[in-house]
């Protein structure tokens, strides 16, 4: 059974900082990788994909990478601002059309 | 484009009652769409996944004539919790992937948080 964690469960950094956000999972049999974002009380918001042939993907100040064989993803955020502060949640699919698999999210506070 | 709403945003209901939750894709035609729950501070976790026409898929645990999902057309589906129970509190997301795509995209909706009194 697919696991993932995502650790720590919080962060709290001053504005302007670089920061990376680590996701681990426990079956390296994935499709795709993604990283979303959930500001409180509401959906998400998909950042990145990554499929399982990639190593990363990027997007403005965001940069997900995938290492697949260690069961891995980061994602780095670059000159963080305070519009950064949200959870930040990772998922796995195991095939096209299969369910997506979350951890947990890491609460990122970005403080001004 | 790719907006999925869901109604009501939040609803409070009495223990025994029954509450109606709807997920439409806005601007596209979605074959596929995905009910999920999540407590506080913890996961999403899938409940069930519908297709338009057809009897949705359970995840394991999930108990199907509690949580009827009806995927009726291309846009709409609905999740009513029957007999809700103060255990059934939590945050309901959908999510819609499109017709014609793969459910590597799938477009959520904005949650709606339930509370069983």
């Amino acid at each position: 059974k697919q696991e993932v964690t995502q650790i720590p469960a919080a962060l709290s950094v001053p504005e302007g900082e670089n920061l990376v956000l680590n996701c681990s999972f426990t079956d390296s049999a994935i499709y795709n990788l993604q990283w979303f974002r959930q500001d409180p009380g509401k959906g998400l918001t998909s950042l990145l994909l990554i499929q399982s042939s990639q190593r990363e993907q990027t997007s403005g100040r965001l940069n997900a990478s995938l290492d697949k064989s260690s069961g891995r993803s980061t994602l780095y955020i670059a000159a963080s601002q305070p519009g950064d502060s949200a959870t930040y949640l990772c998922a796995v699919q195991a095939g096209a059309n299969s369910k997506l698999t979350f951890g947990k999210g890491i609460t990122l506070s970005v403080r001004p | 484009g790719a907006v999925v709403s869901q109604h009501p945003s939040w609803v409070i209901c009495k223990s025994g009652t029954s509450v109606k939750i709807e997920c439409r894709s806005l601007d596209f035609q979605a074959t596929t769409m995905f009910w999920y729950r999540q407590f506080p501070k913890q996961s999403l976790m899938l409940m069930a996944t519908s297709n338009e026409g057809s009897k949705a898929t359970y995840e394991q645990g999930v108990e199907k004539d509690k949580f009827l999902i009806n995927h009726a057309s291309l846009t709409l589906s609905t999740l009513t919790v029957t007999s809700a129970h103060p255990e059934d509190s939590s945050f309901y997301i959908c999510s819609a992937a499109a017709a014609g795509g793969s459910t590597d995209t799938q477009y959520f909706g904005p949650g709606t948080r339930l509370t069983v009194l």
